[in-house]
């Protein structure tokens, strides 16, 4: 268990709907980062949060955001879902903001019909 | 660009069968490589950090070992429960601002079979 959590652990959803994943770091850590991976493309790094402000960006699409709050939790949102978005979705949170030893959750699975 | 490419892409092993994972980068300011396990459905799990060349780190049947252009990770005498895919990352700057990003590669899946 890396002490970082992910909810929900699936999800199945439409095209066109929206939807919000949600991931709490471990305790201590500063960092969020957020990953897609899919069963050809590997782990894409979308975007980092370090204590409550953007520190990094990968690729992530115009249609995705993210945020981390006070209390360090963070919240990625996907909306106007296409077939293509449906992949595992990580969380990883570190203390520092270097990228160095990430702590990864275990995965939201999102399948959009 | 930047990239980072493992080989290779998948390896059967007998169990005991000693073995080495490549990993070979092409980027500009290195600031770290690290080496992950991943098994199927589950969140990738941090095994080692390297920082230069001639950097080694071991634990238990698997030593990581870095040079200027790739990092190799050793599997001496692996075991059924090895099985896993082995993922690279490295660690490099974004832009000017001190800002860094990881890049990961696709990674290496390893059978190690009874």
């Amino acid at each position: 268990d890396s002490g970082v959590t992910q909810t929900p652990k699936h999800l199945i959803t439409a095209t066109g709907q929206r939807v919000t994943l949600r991931c709490s770091p471990r305790s201590g850590d500063l960092s969020v980062y957020w990953y897609q991976q899919s069963l050809d493309q590997g782990l894409q790094f979308l975007i980092q949060y370090y204590n409550g402000e953007e520190r990094a960006k990968g690729n992530i699409l115009e249609r995705f955001s993210a945020q981390q709050f006070p209390d360090l939790h963070s919240e990625l949102n996907l909306s106007s879902l296409e077939l293509g978005d449906s992949a595992l979705y990580f969380c990883a949170s570190s203390v520092g903001h270097s990228g160095r030893g990430q702590f990864f959750g275990p995965g939201t699975r999102l399948t959009v019909l | 660009e930047d990239q980072v490419t493992q080989s290779p892409e998948a390896l059967r092993l007998q169990e005991g069968e000693s073995s080495s994972l490549n990993c070979s980068y092409t980027v500009s300011g290195l600031r770290g490589l690290f080496w992950y396990r991943q098994d199927p459905g589950k969140g990738p799990e941090f095994l080692f950090t390297l920082y230069s060349a001639g950097e080694e780190k071991e634990k238990e049947r698997l030593k990581a070992t870095l040079t200027k252009k790739e990092s190799f990770l050793h599997i001496t005498a692996p075991k059924p429960e090895d099985s896993a895919t082995y993922l690279c990352a490295v660690q490099i700057p974004l832009n000017s601002g001190g800002y860094q990003k990881v890049t990961f590669g696709i990674g290496t899946k390893l059978q190690v079979i009874p």
